[in-house]
């Protein structure tokens, strides 16, 4: 079974505007990691954001905030006040328990139009 | 935050080669893992790389294939043997280090990008 869902693999955004990226994820583990990671077209995995299961605030980077419902299963990224150097694929990522391999959803490729 | 060096970034190889990739890091590390990302695709973990004993695979990944060394902790090596065109992929290397957020985050290299004729 899928452990994390994208569900979108295209967005555009206006540049200077906020975009919201899904993700859902599925464990029946209590103890888990959420990453986001932005990968641009040079290939490089860029770490972003990091929320932990028990944490009780949502997570924030600078231009990134994580959307947490635990309820809901979902771990959405918001980039605000969009650039154009933000056009990249962003992936979501889950670690469980103790584990520190990471499970990847299958990416979501957005496009900052100026 | 350290830094990790891949090599080579790119290589265009041929149906039937092997090819080695170097993952440097510039610090002690104590978890290493290796990842493939197929054309278009998502990353899928290959292996753990274990310092001085073999490899732990996942499912869908032997050691004849991609034979992984790891002599101390800040090297390893990744070997895509007898490749196939099906072997084009994004291969990156991954370390765990502590931090900010604890060890909970894993840092990746640049990756090298191998294609297969």
């Amino acid at each position: 079974a899928q452990k994390i869902t994208q569900t979108q693999p295209g967005m555009f955004v206006q540049e200077k505007e906020a975009v919201t990226l899904d993700c859902t994820y599925d464990t029946s583990d209590p103890s888990y990691g959420l990453f986001w990671y932005k990968q641009p077209s040079s290939g490089e995995m860029i770490f972003l954001i990091y929320q932990g299961s028990y944490d009780q605030q949502n997570a924030t980077e600078g231009r990134y905030s994580l959307n947490f419902q635990k309820a809901r299963k979902s771990a959405n990224l918001v980039i605000s006040a969009s650039q154009l150097g933000d056009s990249a694929m962003y992936f979501c990522a889950m670690r469980e328990s103790d584990d520190y391999k990471l499970s990847f959803g299958a990416g979501t490729t957005v496009t900052v139009r100026a | 935050s350290a830094v990790i060096s891949q090599k080579p970034s790119r290589d265009i190889c041929q149906r039937g080669t092997s090819l080695t990739i170097q993952c440097q890091v510039d610090s002690q590390v104590t978890m290493m893992f290796w990842y493939r990302q197929q054309p278009g695709q998502s990353l899928t973990l290959i292996a753990t790389a274990n310092q001085g004993s073999e490899a732990t695979y996942e499912s869908g990944f032997v050691i004849d294939k991609f034979p992984i060394s790891r002599p101390n902790l800040t090297f390893s090596t990744l070997t895509v043997s007898n490749m196939s065109p099906e072997d084009s992929s994004i291969y990156l290397c991954s370390v765990r280090l502590a931090g900010e957020y604890g060890a909970n985050v894993l840092t990746f290299g640049a990756g090298s990008r191998l294609t297969v004729l």
